[in-house]
């Protein structure tokens, strides 16, 4: 199995552009989609990248999600920020049998 | 509108079962494969299991493998979690959570997801 590595945490302030990197510790970054869940503080998760870059209907194009294969990683790019933005984001992929997530990483706007 | 709503939590001592249950709704359930996720108290969502829409493909997490078990109704609009040998560490929230492809796809990423019910292991 893989694993996937993403910052703790990361903070910006309100109205910049942040970016939270997603690495894929083994086998390609491009050869199983990624997805991006927000979690707000107490409320269960809700998507927001699904498929490397494609966005759920509602959800703002301030989001927006690619991957580099020279890096192996993928990343998550919110623009313009606000401070509802503030939430836990998790990176998720699957291998041939599994699902995995990375661990999370804590956006603070402020 | 999609719903999913789990039930079945509690407390149970280490060794003990429980079953968890997600009512379904909104969505032509049997088109999608469906999710378990659980997150521990103030850790990140860990994936614990997967099935396919017609319930004829499951996997699973290795920290559960041979004791947990999915399962799902079709005809009743529901996925269903046994969770036998249950451990201090299997204390989570549990959360159900659909896939956002049509079927015959299951390795795919997930559109809704469920509030959770909380499964409490201890003595």
């Amino acid at each position: 199995n893989f694993m996937l590595t993403q910052p703790h945490s990361v903070s910006e302030s309100p109205g910049k552009t942040v970016t939270i990197s997603c690495t894929r510790s083994s086998g390609s970054i491009a050869s199983n989609y990624v997805q991006w869940y927000q979690q707000r503080p107490g409320s269960a998760p809700t998507t927001v990248i699904y498929e490397d870059n494609q966005r759920p209907s509602g959800v703002p194009d301030r989001f927006s999600g690619s991957i580099d294969s020279s890096s192996n990683s993928a990343s998550l790019t919110i623009s313009g920020l606000k401070t509802e933005d503030e939430a836990d984001y998790y990176c998720q992929s699957y291998d041939s049998s599994n699902a995995v997530f990375g661990g999370g990483t804590q956006l603070t706007v402020l | 509108e999609v719903q999913l709503v789990e039930s079945g939590g509690g407390v149970v001592q280490p060794g003990g079962s429980l079953r968890l249950s997600c009512a379904a709704s909104g969505f032509t359930f049997d088109d999608y494969a469906m999710h378990w996720v659980r997150q521990a108290p103030g850790k990140g969502l860990e994936w614990v299991s997967l099935i396919s829409g017609d319930g004829g493909s499951t996997y699973y997490a290795d920290s559960v493998k041979g004791r947990f078990t999915i399962s799902r109704d079709n005809s009743k609009n529901s996925l269903y979690l046994q969770m036998n040998s249950l451990r201090t560490e299997d204390t989570a929230l549990y959360y159900c959570a659909k896939t956002i492809r049509v079927v015959p796809a299951v390795f795919v990423g997930i559109d809704y997801w469920g509030q959770g019910t909380l499964v409490t292991v201890s003595s």
